[in-house]
């Protein structure tokens, strides 16, 4: 069973970049039919889609966030990555990564999550 | 599409039977999962394609529904179940949206 971690700061300035990284274990980043993407949840909006990427390097955003994020594969590593820009404290929030098989409802697999705070 | 889930609290004891509530602003079919969610923890998969249950999820747990209106009943409370619910869709594949939650607890 392939499991999921995130890593990366904790904590972020306004106005900076956040990023993020998560790494897959237990199978290969490259398998045909996954996708990997970012999930975040906050108090004040919930569970949050960010992205989705295949390994072709195909990508999908939220509408709400596109101008802002980048979701990137190395498969070398088998890890795939987030970045947001222009960070505000609308931002704060768990970040997890995620897997899915190409269309399926569900998230199959989850990472822990990592609490990101955005403040000077 | 947005999903609405009701009530926002549901207070019972173990042993009760819950039903939880998930409406989506248009129809999703049948594009619906359920998660359970203890404070600290990532979001467990409980039910995926409407009425599905996900692998190791006891059989207590069931939905129903399709088109707008969804229901995750819980059959008999037990305590492990006092969590927090959501409800999600993916009708437009591979964008993903929750519903705000069901809190469940105890009574």
């Amino acid at each position: 069973q392939e499991q999921l971690q995130e890593s990366g700061p904790g904590l972020v300035k306004p106005s900076e970049t956040l990023s993020l990284t998560c790494t897959v274990s237990g199978g290969s980043i490259s398998r045909s039919s996954y996708y990997w993407g970012w999930i975040r949840q906050s108090p004040g909006k919930g569970l949050e889609w960010i992205g989705t990427i295949y390994s072709s390097g195909t990508t999908y955003y939220n509408p709400s966030l596109r101008s802002r994020v980048t979701v990137s594969v190395d498969m070398s590593k088998n890890q795939f990555s987030l970045r947001l820009s222009s960070v505000t404290a609308a931002d704060t929030a768990v970040y997890y990564c995620v897997s899915s098989v190409f269309r399926e409802v569900q998230v199959d697999f989850w990472g822990r999550g990592t609490l990101v705070t955005v403040s000077s | 599409i947005v999903l609405t889930q009701s009530p926002a609290t549901l207070s019972l004891s173990p042993g009760e039977r819950a039903t939880l509530s998930c409406r989506a602003s248009h129809s999703v079919s049948t594009y619906l999962a359920w998660y359970q969610q203890k404070p600290g923890q990532a979001p467990r998969l409980l039910i995926y394609d409407a009425s599905s249950r996900a692998t190791g999820i006891p059989a207590r747990f069931s939905g129903s529904g399709s088109g707008t209106d969804f229901t995750l009943t819980i059959s008999s409370l037990e305590p492990e179940d006092f969590a927090v619910y959501y409800c999600q869709q993916r009708s437009n594949w591979p964008s993903i949206a929750f519903g705000q939650g069901t809190r469940l607890e105890i009574k």
